[in-house]
């Protein structure tokens, strides 16, 4: 099947720093990439779309200022998290579709994101 | 959003197989049923899709009912690796959100 990942798999940064979260699609050109959150024990929760080479679209609720996505080519897009805050603590996890937005999406293993 | 209700848990003994089951009772007639699994501090796994017919790969079966107003997923012999919390999701018509509910937590026991 298709192979995603991202980079860091984990990262524990101070309060008020920026933190760079990447995610490549290794076997395909991915169209479209998706950014979820979750938190322990709950469910993904959509945070923002993006298609290679326009602007993402955040879900309602996801301030846009904080959660910076650039989706710069086919197979790679970057989560930035700014000015990060304990509460932003969370496991991040990026998908890519590969033959347009209704396509099966693949997923990325998550990063661990650790605000002290 | 089309919903779908699954059990919170359940349990099997290895070697044995798993009947997953979904309730999507406001499917749309062009919705596709989608099935991921996740392994503890991973991210999701596809299982399998379908939209009217049952499908099999090597991972497992999709049994979709005939109103399609329900699915299964089938194991057919569960190994302790198939311990995850398995996702039925539904791809909305002309959209292409996934939308998770609180899936299923797959338990095998030894």
């Amino acid at each position: 099947g298709a192979v995603v990942s991202q980079h860091p798999s984990r990262v524990i940064c101070k309060s008020g720093t920026s933190v760079k979260i990447e995610c490549r699609s290794l076997d395909f050109q991915a169209t479209t990439m998706f950014w979820y959150r979750q938190f322990p024990k709950k469910s993904l929760m959509l945070m923002a779309t993006s298609n290679e080479g326009s602007k993402a679209t955040y879900e309602q609720g996801v301030e846009k200022d904080k959660f910076l996505i650039n989706h710069a080519s086919l197979t790679l897009s970057t989560l930035t998290v700014t000015s990060a805050h304990p509460e932003d603590s969370s496991f991040y996890i990026c998908s890519a579709s590969g033959q347009g937005a209704e396509d099966t999406q693949y997923f990325g293993p998550g990063t661990r994101l650790t605000v002290l | 959003d089309a919903k779908t209700t699954q059990p919170n848990s359940m349990e099997s003994n290895e070697e044995e197989p798993v009947h997953l089951p979904c309730n999507h009772s406001t499917i749309s007639g062009t919705d596709y049923i989608h099935w991921y699994r996740q392994l503890p501090s991973q991210g999701p796994e596809y299982v399998i899709h379908g939209l009217t017919s049952n499908v099999n790969n090597r991972m497992a079966s999709l049994a979709i009912a005939e109103d399609r107003k329900s699915s299964t997923l089938i194991l057919h012999r569960a190994t302790l690796r198939d311990a995850a919390v398995y996702y039925c999701i539904l791809i909305p018509s002309g959209t292409y959100k996934y939308i998770f509910g609180t899936g299923t937590r797959l338990k095998v026991l030894a």
